[in-house]
């Protein structure tokens, strides 16, 4: 059985530029959710992706968007970078987008210059 | 909208002692799901427990075991014998049953309870 991973482990961009990171869910999950975890804090939810359709999101702006592939995969792209966008981007794949227990990937650590 | 709060910024225990996380939580809904993730400094989030707010037994995992008070609000993990491994961020999160119309509302996470083990 396959974990979650996660792509890149380390990313550098500039304030204005766009990004792009990308999950692979666990072997046989169908759902993908995104979390933003800043320093020293807890993650907070960003979206999740049920069936190549967002089917959830939390609290943040539309810069931030997503796409679920056939294969569940999945993307999270933010535009416009601002500072505070720096963070731990983390990855959780999970079953039928119910409340199902969500198994997380080790992360992108993005950093905004 | 859900709070989840965690009381104990930094928790410290001897290596084999016992030690309890605290976490409590704020909620109107009557059917939940409870967890307990661990994040060591490798980053990646680990489930260490979850319970379900319709079971009134207490989940248990090995050396893990949860104190699940639903009228309180309250959802402390007790970590028997503790291991040098066992030293990681702790967070507590709650998450709802699924929306009408199969909507989601994620995970809601604490602020975290860093744990250190003393050898």
């Amino acid at each position: 059985e396959t974990g979650v991973t996660q792509s890149p482990t380390h990313l550098i961009k500039t304030r204005g530029q766009q990004v792009t990171l990308r999950c692979s869910s666990q072997s046989g999950h169908n759902t993908v959710s995104w979390y933003q975890q800043a320093l020293g804090q807890g993650p907070q939810f960003i979206f999740q992706y049920y069936r190549e359709e967002e089917n959830g999101r939390g609290n943040f702006p539309p810069r931030f968007s997503g796409l679920q592939f056939p294969n569940y995969s999945s993307e999270l792209n933010v535009n416009a970078l601002e500072l505070d966008d720096s963070a731990l981007y983390l990855c959780a794949s999970s079953l039928d987008g119910g409340a199902e227990t969500q198994y997380f990937g080790p992360g992108t650590r993005l950093l905004v210059l | 909208a859900q709070t989840v709060t965690q009381s104990q910024p930094e928790m410290s225990v001897q290596e084999a002692e016992t030690v309890t996380l605290s976490c409590t939580y704020d909620t109107s809904e009557s059917d939940y799901y409870l967890f307990w993730y661990k994040q060591p400094p490798s980053r990646q989030m680990i489930l260490v427990i979850r319970q379900e707010a319709y079971k009134q037994q207490n989940a248990t995992e090995n050396r893990f075991s949860v104190n699940f008070q639903k009228a309180a609000k309250s959802f402390s993990l007790k970590i028997s014998d503790s291991q040098l491994g066992d030293a990681a961020m702790y967070f507590c999160a709650y998450r709802g049953r699924p929306l009408i119309g199969g909507g989601a509302d994620g995970l809601t996470f604490g602020k975290g309870t860093h744990l250190i083990i003393q050898p």
